[in-house]
């Protein structure tokens, strides 16, 4: 199957607050990529974190994260001090042969 | 700048026109992508690319038609065939698969249909 799930079409953080979005997905291969795609208002796709499914390490960016479970195959985003600029729709995505295959996204709100 | 444009912004289509959404890189990227977000969805691939001459159906290609003429440009059609064209359409571009996988996108067409 190549599906990834979003479980949340929508969560809310606070401002300086710490918020983590989900994803789960499909599949039988043992070396992949995941990445978390940002899309804000604009609606130009931003690359904001990668994750190679061989290494054990979890990827950071600054204030992102990931919680990278391959055994349960998840792929969590963890952003922290949240800023108004991050609010936008958060895709999460996996390569499927030469392709990629996107959730649904979730949308995040920051309030101030 | 190095980047990948996507021209027009927005784009009006008529019944039973042929429109062409044009996207260039100068990323000296091998493969390219486009693909179609339809309001509060994920990405769904069209056509990718790996190499000039060369391209793939995805998984929604019917009504849609590319060309890669050049390493630099993807331009993508819409058909008459495409019964429900109204989209946000976007193009990527990648390295190349299997050396390094992350895609890096266009600003995007909207396409409407008058």
């Amino acid at each position: 199957a190549q599906t990834v799930t979003q479980s949340q079409p929508e969560m809310s953080v606070q401002e300086a607050e710490t918020v983590t979005l989900s994803c789960t997905y499909d599949t039988s291969e043992s070396d992949y990529y995941l990445f978390w795609y940002k899309q804000p208002p604009s609606r130009q796709m931003i690359l904001v974190i990668r994750q190679e499914a061989y290494k054990q390490q979890n990827a950071t960016e600054n204030r992102f994260s990931v919680n990278f479970q391959k055994a349960a195959k998840s792929f969590s985003l963890k952003i922290s001090d949240s800023q108004l600029g991050d609010a936008a729709m958060y895709f999460c995505a996996r390569t499927y042969g030469n392709k990629l295959v996107f959730g649904a996204g979730t949308i995040l709100r920051v309030k101030s | 700048d190095g980047g990948i444009t996507q021209s027009p912004k927005y784009l009006f289509r008529k019944e039973g026109q042929n429109v062409t959404l044009s996207c260039e890189q100068n990323l000296n990227h091998d493969a390219m992508y486009w693909y179609r977000q339809d309001p509060g969805q994920g990405l769904r691939l069209i056509y990718y690319s790996q190499i000039v001459n060369d391209f793939q159906k995805g998984d929604i290609a019917e009504g849609y038609s590319v060309s890669r003429e050049k390493k630099e440009s993807f331009p993508l059609t819409v058909t008459s065939a495409q019964k429900n064209p109204t989209a946000f359409y976007l193009c990527a571009s990648s390295i190349y698969p299997g050396l390094d996988e992350t895609q890096y996108f266009g600003p995007g067409t909207r396409l409407l249909v008058l």
